[in-house]
């Protein structure tokens, strides 16, 4: 099994400000890594698929960058609605999530 | 726009069968190819894929799950399905349905979710 680690758990931010989020996978999964925003009662929300490629209607201040087993999502200038849950995940051997990221003020 | 809707019994005894349903409404099921899939999210804790399903057979479940599932697909009904014996208080979760994004393996478009919790 591939287990997805990410930190910090917490990220405490100010609008505006930059986030980087990291996810650490405990072998190479090349670059079939997602990311998505999940906030409370809502569905989760896919970002970030291939590691970099932003899925469609995705805001251009998220990023994502790594391959092999370093991953990182990068928000460029929070906005007030982007406070959430992120999770990272690998797809290259059967499906593992990371335990979550959450971005708070 | 395509849209999932879980359904099912929010409280299920241990030792019993959870059973939920996942209504597709907007598409129909047997364009394009995608799978179909089962995630669930314990209180307080991250997300767990359960299953994947292409139908036809193509059924695929998480070996470290440790209580026995089932998933199957009606697309006459345009709707897929799960089950979940010999439950647990660890099966308490909310449980998602989803469907595969442009790339296997992602999740495009979600439930919104469903809170099953195991009690007696």
């Amino acid at each position: 099994e591939i287990v997805m680690t990410q930190s910090p758990a917490t990220l405490s931010v100010s609008p505006g400000e930059r986030a980087t989020l990291s996810c650490r996978a405990s072998q190479s999964v090349t670059s079939n890594v997602a990311w998505y925003q999940h906030k409370p009662g809502q569905a989760p929300r896919l970002l970030i698929y291939n590691g970099s490629t932003r899925a469609t209607g995705i805001p251009a201040r998220f990023s994502g960058s790594g391959s092999g087993t370093e991953f990182t999502l990068t928000i460029s200038s929070l906005q007030s609605e982007d406070f959430a849950v992120y999770y990272c995940q690998q797809y290259l051997r059967w499906l593992s999530f990371g335990g979550g990221t959450k971005v708070e003020i | 726009q395509l849209q999932l809707q879980e359904s099912g019994s929010g409280l299920v005894k241990p030792s019993q069968t959870l059973s939920l349903t996942c209504d597709v409404s907007g598409d129909s099921m047997s364009s394009g190819g995608y799978s179909w899939s089962w995630i669930r999210q314990p209180p307080g804790k991250g997300l767990e894929w359960i299953a994947y399903s292409y139908g036809s057979g193509r059924t695929y479940y998480n070996p470290s799950l440790k209580s026995p599932v089932t998933m199957s697909i009606d697309r006459s009904k345009n709707q897929f399905s799960l089950n979940v014996t010999s439950v647990t208080a660890a099966d308490t979760a909310v449980y998602y349905c989803a469907r595969e994004g442009a790339v296997a393996g992602t999740f495009l478009y979600w439930g919104q979710g469903i809170l099953v919790t195991v009690s007696s």
